[in-house]
């Protein structure tokens, strides 16, 4: 089945400075990229959508100008958390779309990353 | 706007016990369902899906039929095993980038 990896899986940071996160389709190419972010014992909130080659689209509520997100291939998104602060601290999630065949509606899920602010 | 709920667990089960997960939706329109799991430690794998009314997704032994009267994805399975044991998330998508809501999740715990 299609693989979707994600990078770092835990990261711990001093509040004020940025971390990025990367989220890799292994074997397939994804036009569409998500990203999510769940709190404990929360379901999953998209935050944007992220289309290869273009801007992302962003969940009203999420700041676009904190979270940076760059797809800049078929096979790799980042999302950047810019001056992260202890309330970024949160479990994000990314997913990718197939660019074709039978698939192409299925999102397949990373693995997540754990994002501690101190 | 679109929302799924589904009943909030831990649900705890004995092993061969029969297992039903609830899901209900509110949206617009003819939404895709889905059951996703996640297992300790690995990210959400798709379980089974149903596109149209009265289709029954059905993987692994689990199987939930879209019922579009009820507004209802149910989970079901006959006898739960130990490996299943996991959080179980129901959503729907729609949209042509298939946007997906997702449940809060409900964790099952399945004993020996």
């Amino acid at each position: 089945g299609a693989v979707v990896s994600q990078h770092p899986s835990w990261v711990i940071c001093k509040s004020g400075t940025s971390v990025k996160i990367e989220c890799r389709s292994l074997d397939f190419q994804a036009t569409t990229m998500f990203w999510y972010r769940q709190f404990p014992k929360q379901s999953l909130m998209l935050m944007a959508t992220s289309n290869e080659g273009s801007k992302a689209t962003y969940e009203q509520g999420v700041e676009k100008d904190k979270f940076l997100i760059n797809h800049a291939s078929l096979t790799l998104s980042t999302l950047t958390v810019t001056s992260a602060h202890p309330e970024d601290s949160s479990f994000y999630i990314c997913s990718a779309t197939p660019s074709g065949g039978e698939e192409i509606n299925i999102q397949y899920f990373g693995a997540g990353t754990r994002l501690s602010v101190l | 706007g679109n929302s799924v709920t589904q009943m909030e667990g831990p649900v705890t089960l004995s092993e061969e016990a029969f297992l039903t997960i609830n899901c209900t939706y509110t949206a617009t329109g003819y939404p895709s369902l889905f059951w996703y799991v996640q297992y300790p430690g690995e990210g959400l794998q798709l379980l089974l899906k149903a596109t149209k009314a009265d289709d029954k997704g059905s993987n692994k032994g689990f199987e939930a039929t879209y019922r579009k009267e009820t507004t209802s994805f149910h989970l079901e399975k006959g006898s739960v095993q130990v490996s299943d044991s996991a959080v179980y998330f129901c959503a729907l998508s729609w949209g042509g980038y298939q946007k997906v809501t997702f449940g809060t999740g409900t964790k099952l715990q399945v004993i020996p």
